[in-house]
């Protein structure tokens, strides 16, 4: 079955650190999108694209970069982790479908990130 | 895009029905209403969308009134493992990249008890 990963699903990492987190679909959908969770401020949208080498800031994007060298896989990249960076991170992703159905994001199983 | 309204909390008894209502009264024509909830600790699932008409599917019913500003989500026979956040988010269709995008607000936490 189709699917979308995320990896690793926990990471502690020290302030300063560059960080990568995996995002992968095999769905072979032409949107992925990035949010982070945190508590009292519901999902935030941090980048997304809309297919390869395309991407776009989100709301909370500062701090963070992605890049979409193929339709599978948009990694998430901390460049240098701070502690306002610990929070639980989202990948989705959805395609092309009928009207309406196209705003269907499936999600993955989310990383937590600590920063220390 | 419209805005919504959720209470904050809703409590259920196992094996009755839930019913969570959102309003949207500034809803356009052309703008849908999709339902997703989040499990404790899980990535927020889809469970249905609509346009103007009741919709159903294996794991709710959703009812959009005649005016379109409010909706409720049904989960017909609610069980402990249907205890998760929903939220209601009202999108356009597909005419330009943006909207592609979600926008979760605070939603309602559902909880189902024994």
């Amino acid at each position: 079955d189709a699917e979308i990963t995320q990896s690793p699903r926990h990471k502690i990492t020290e302030t300063g650190r560059q960080v990568t987190l995996a995002c992968h679909q095999t769905w072979n959908h032409n949107n992925m999108f990035w949010y982070r969770q945190d508590l009292g401020h519901g999902l935030r949208l941090i980048h997304y694209s809309y297919g390869v080498q395309d991407t776009n800031k989100g709301e909370v994007s500062d701090g963070y970069s992605v890049s979409r060298s193929n339709t599978e896989d948009l990694p998430l990249t901390l460049e240098s982790a701070a502690s306002s960076q610990t929070s639980v991170y989202f990948c989705a992703s959805s395609g092309p479908s009928l009207e309406g159905a196209k705003n269907i994001q499936y999600f993955g199983a989310g990383t937590r990130l600590s920063v220390l | 895009d419209a805005k919504t309204t959720q209470p904050p909390s809703m409590d259920c008894a196992e094996g009755r029905a839930a019913n969570l209502p959102c309003n949207h009264s500034t809803i356009s024509g052309n703008e849908y209403v999709y339902w997703y909830r989040q499990i404790h600790s899980q990535g927020p699932q889809y469970i249905i969308h609509g346009l103007k008409n009741n919709e159903t599917n294996e794991m709710a019913s959703l009812i959009i009134t005649e005016d379109r500003k409010s909706s409720t989500l049904i989960l017909p026979h609610a069980t402990l493992r249907d205890t998760a956040v929903y939220y209601c988010i009202v999108r356009g269709s597909i005419s330009s990249g943006s909207a592609r995008q979600l926008t979760f607000g605070s939603g309602t936490q559902l909880t189902v008890l024994p």
